[in-house]
């Protein structure tokens, strides 16, 4: 059974250009979360979605990043002409249920982002 | 706005000693309270969660108390190893954090033998 699939593990972007980072959520989760963290600081929130829906996306910045989660396929968080404070560990989770007791969230190994 | 605080220096302790690590929260009541371990180029992992009207709970070494009235969260891992060593998150949901995890930044723990 495997966990939550994130890749690539290490991404090089120059400025301006695109980053893609993919995510696999864990089999039968229907719930991901994308998550940034900088060095010595906590997870922040970015985005919830389920299957071809955003649920939440209050945590994003409102230009140049948009995340999608198709009804096949793994999701996609996208950040368009990047720029050097977009340098981050980005982390996908996943989880059965939405809320409450048992949103107990599977996280992957993260994207390390570095834009030149 | 909602704010998490937890230890922002490291917490070094012996092995065999009781780690106490603390999650203080402001402004906002969660519904669920939830701790994490997070090593070094890895995904956090889920360790606890425990509810708004729970005061305690325990899993093996590991116990989690919840205090809403002092808005804080006391972790403790007993007969601590140096295998314990890692980032500990606390993460909070509900309430008026809504349907999401709201993380703190993190507390890094130091078990020498």
């Amino acid at each position: 059974n495997a966990g939550v699939m994130q890749n690539p593990r290490h991404l090089v972007r120059r400025r301006g250009q695109e980053a893609r980072l993919r995510c696999s959520p864990m089999k039968g989760h229907s719930h991901v979360y994308w998550y940034r963290q900088l060095p010595e600081e906590g997870l922040k929130f970015m985005v919830y979605l389920q299957k071809e829906n955003i649920i939440d996306e209050s945590g994003m910045p409102k230009e140049r990043f948009s995340a999608e989660f198709p009804k096949e396929g793994p999701s996609i968080l996208r950040i368009q002409q990047v720029v050097r404070g977009d340098s981050a560990a980005y982390f996908c989770a996943s989880s059965p249920f939405g809320f409450g007791v048992k949103n107990i969230q599977y996280f992957g190994a993260g994207t390390r982002l570095s834009v030149l | 706005s909602q704010k998490i605080e937890q230890n922002s220096e490291a917490l070094n302790i012996q092995e065999g000693k009781t780690a106490t690590l603390t999650c203080n929260y402001t402004n906002y009541s969660p519904a669920y309270l939830q701790w994490y371990r997070q090593d070094p180029g890895r995904g956090p992992v889920f360790l606890l969660l425990i509810r708004e009207n729970e005061k305690e709970k325990r899993k093996e070494r590991l116990k989690v108390t919840f205090d809403t009235t002092l808005k804080q969260s006391l972790f403790h891992i007993t007969a601590s190893q140096p295998a314990d060593s890692a980032t500990y998150l606390c993460a909070l949901e509900g309430g008026e954090y809504g349907n999401k995890l709201v993380f703190g930044a993190g507390t890094i723990l130091r078990v020498k033998s």
